[in-house]
C-alpha cells in the first residue's frame, strides 16, 4: 500500500511569511496526526483528526497555526506568520484504528527553515 | 501525565554483537508501547508494539522488545547488530484506554561499527 505522502519536503521562508504543508494519509486511515519534531527531540503532537473533525488540538498554537482536513482525507497545516522558533520538521501520520492499538504510520516530513 | 525516558543519547555496538536500547515509561492506565526507527531525513518507521499478551514482542528486521510491568520498562533488543541498523530509535507510550496522545521519548542514536 502507498504510505503517507507529504509535500513539500523542504521549505525555506523568511520570518513573518506564511507557509503551508500538505498531507495525504494512507487510504482508509480515518485518524490523521500532525506533529512537530525539533532537532534532537521526539515528535510532539500538534493536532489529531478523526475523519474531518479535529478531536485534539490542545497543543496547536492557534494564534498562528491552523489546520484543516476537508472531506476527511487530505490535510493542510498552515503557519501565518512564521517565527524563527517554528524551524522544525513537521510530520504527518495516519492510523487505521488507534483505539485498538494500531500503530501510526508517518510520512517523511517537511523540513521548515525560517530565515 | 504520561512520559517516556530513554536514558542513553547514544548506544555504540560492534556489528554481530547483541544490542539493547533502553526505555522506561510512566502511564496511568494499561500501557500501549511502541518502538519506531528514524533514518536521516525520513519519517518514523514502525518496528513493533506491545498491547497485551506475551511480554516478549517480535517485530521487523529481527528486533524484539521485552515488556516488564514491574520495572515499567520496554527495552529494544536484537541478537546480532548490523551496520544498517544505525539510526535513531524512539520509544513511545500511550494509555490504552480511549484515544490518548502518544508520547515519544527523546530518542537514542544507535551506531553499529563494522
Amino acid at each position: 500500500e502507498a504510505g503517507v505522502v507529504q509535500s513539500p519536503r523542504y521549505k525555506i521562508i523568511e520570518k513573518k511569511q506564511p507557509v503551508a504543508f500538505w498531507c495525504n494519509p494512507i487510504s482508509g486511515h480515518n485518524t490523521l496526526y500532525w506533529y512537530r519534531q525539533n532537532l534532537g527531540q521526539g515528535p510532539e503532537l500538534l493536532i489529531r483528526y478523526e475523519n474531518e473533525e479535529a478531536v485534539d488540538d490542545s497543543q496547536l498554537p492557534k494564534d498562528r497555526f491552523s489546520a484543516e482536513r476537508l472531506k476527511g482525507v487530505d490535510s493542510t497545516l498552515k503557519i501565518q506568520p512564521a517565527e524563527l522558533g517554528d524551524s522544525a520538521v513537521y510530520l504527518c501520520a495516519s492510523s487505521q484504528d488507534p483505539g485498538l492499538g494500531q500503530p501510526q504510520h508517518f510520512g517523511d516530513g517537511t523540513r521548515l527553515s525560517i530565515l | 501525565a504520561q512520559s517516556v525516558a530513554q536514558p542513553e543519547d547514544q548506544v555504540n555496538v560492534a556489528e554481530g554483537n547483541p544490542l539493547t536500547v533502553k526505555c522506561t515509561y510512566s502511564v496511568s492506565g494499561n500501557p500501549y508501547l511502541f518502538w519506531y526507527v528514524q533514518y536521516p531525513n525520513r519519517g518514523l518507521q514502525f518496528l513493533l508494539k506491545y498491547i497485551t499478551g506475551d511480554n516478549l514482542v517480535k517485530g521487523s528486521y529481527g528486533f524484539e522488545a521485552e515488556f516488564n510491568k514491574s520495572q515499567t520498562s520496554f527495552h529494544l533488543k536484537k541478537p546480532s547488530a548490523l551496520v544498517s541498523d544505525s539510526a535513531l530509535y524512539f520509544c513511545a507510550v500511550r494509555d490504552g484506554s480511549g484515544y490518548s496522545t502518544l508520547t515519544f521519548g527523546k530518542g537514542t542514536m544507535l551506531l553499529v561499527s563494522p
